[in-house]
């Protein structure tokens, strides 16, 4: 099946550890991202790329790292330097943003800070 | 700055009556306008969208939702409730030539029976 694919879905952090989401796509798309969601403050752009090797930052890109070595796939690095990572992380995919197309979500994956 | 904002963080309605969530955008120029649809612990799945053409747009599960440029508006609509309706729904508007899709902050649906 086509889709977005984002492991773990439950994710245990210690403080001061560094920890990777992975999200995998067979789409075929060029774009794509990561939100955080956080109870009531909807979805916030982490950080998105347009082609491969080439990625931006959103709008809260501190304290998280990302990488595009191939087109199919897009991991999103927590680091230790950001202060409340508990959150609901959520991959997603798209062709050519520019021309309306529709962006695809994975199920999303939790971080939980312990 | 583009930005959008869902009218009521929380919707409650009965079984069988009118949906009615809002969403206005701002922006000098017509964005390209989404709504999508959360289940609990689960990603997003688009309802509609609207790019260009007829304003009134169809999608999924019976919803509706019409372009109003006057009004910068994109309210999504729904003539009766059911159950399975009770979800987080979001707003996103993508300004063209943008690279990015923002979202509103979401709106809870609850249907009473």
């Amino acid at each position: 099946d086509g889709g977005i694919t984002q492991s773990p879905k439950y994710l245990f952090r210690k403080e001061g550890q560094n920890v990777t989401l992975s999200c995998e796509q067979n789409l075929n798309h060029d774009a794509m991202y990561w939100y955080r969601q956080d109870p009531g403050q909807g979805l916030r752009l982490i950080y998105y790329s347009q082609i491969v090797n080439d990625f931006q930052k959103g709008d809260i890109a501190e304290g998280y790292s990302v990488s595009r070595e191939k087109k199919e796939s897009f991991p999103l690095t927590v680091t230790s330097a950001q202060k409340n990572p508990t959150a609901f992380y959520l991959c997603a995919s798209s062709s050519r943003i520019t021309a309306g197309n529709t962006i695809y979500f994975g199920e999303g994956s939790w971080l939980t800070v312990v | 700055a583009q930005s959008v904002t869902q009218l009521g963080s929380h919707v409650s309605v009965s079984e069988g009556a009118l949906v009615l969530l809002r969403c206005n955008y701002s922006s000098s120029v017509p964005p390209y306008l989404f709504w999508y649809v959360q289940y609990p612990n689960q990603g997003l799945q688009l309802l509609l969208k609207y790019t260009t053409g007829a304003t009134l747009v169809k999608g999924i599960n019976g919803f509706e939702a019409e372009f109003k440029k006057s009004e910068t508006s994109f309210h999504l609509t729904k003539p009766s409730a059911h159950m399975s309706d009770a979800a987080e729904y979001f707003c996103a508007v993508i300004i063209q030539g943008a690279q990015k899709l923002v979202f509103g902050q979401g709106t809870r649906l609850t249907i009473n029976p």
